[in-house]
């Protein structure tokens, strides 16, 4: 069964304070994980695609990492702005191409 | 462009009623998708369509749920006798197929 671990629960910052989150996946053959950010009362907003080791991709402060595991959220010099919910996600393995398994989300939190 | 959207916003019912809940997806986007978002629970899939094919409906969680998909576009989820448990946010979210999956911002519903 298909499984998403996201770590911390939680994570508080003061603003400016670099950190990283963490999302671990189990799955049949990897097509692809997925970063989202989701606002209080809002849908989840689309950040990053990644589909194998090694690959980085980043969006003005956050950087995204994959490795055969796990994939890390780098936020540098983080802003209020940027606290929100961030979730990862991983499409199911087999056939079930459309269905996604989601992490239960990191709650961020960004002290001016 | 125009994102996904959902209707009603909020929806309160007494329980034993029926909602139901609509989505209008990205134009041109061939995949729709309905997730149910539960505190605790973070999110969880219920039905998937894609084009033409029949729809993958192993999310759905029993057989008061049900979801129509009208000329490859909007999309209609249906709760039949509504019960406490079922009040959640009902997320849709399309895409062109592929993974990657754009949301609509939601509908919160409330049984009492």
């Amino acid at each position: 069964e298909d499984q998403v671990t996201q770590s911390p629960e939680a994570l508080r910052l003061q603003e400016g304070e670099s950190s990283s989150l963490n999302c671990s996946y189990t799955v049949s053959g990897l097509r692809g994980l997925f970063w989202y950010r989701q606002d209080p009362g809002k849908g989840p907003e689309f950040l990053f695609t990644l589909y194998s080791a090694g690959e980085e991709k980043e969006k003005e402060r956050l950087k995204a990492t994959l490795t055969k595991k796990e994939s890390f959220l780098h936020i540098t010099a983080p802003k209020p702005e940027d606290s929100a919910t961030y979730l990862c996600a991983v499409p199911a393995g087999g056939t079930s191409y459309g269905k996604l398994t989601f992490g239960q989300g990191t709650i961020l939190t960004v002290h001016p | 462009g125009a994102g996904v959207s959902q209707s009603p916003s909020n929806k309160v019912t007494e329980k034993g009623k029926d909602v139901e809940l609509r989505c209008d997806p990205i134009s041109g986007h061939t995949a729709l998708y309905w997730y149910r978002q539960s505190l605790g629970q973070g999110l969880e899939f219920l039905i998937y369509f894609q084009g033409n094919s029949a729809p993958d409906k192993s999310g759905l969680p029993s057989d008061r749920f049900s979801a129509e998909r009208t000329g490859g576009s909007v999309s209609t989820l249906t709760i039949q006798r509504t019960q406490q448990e079922d009040s959640a946010v009902y997320l849709c979210a399309s895409g062109q197929g592929g993974e990657t999956q754009y949301f609509g911002p939601g509908t919160r519903l409330l049984v009492l």
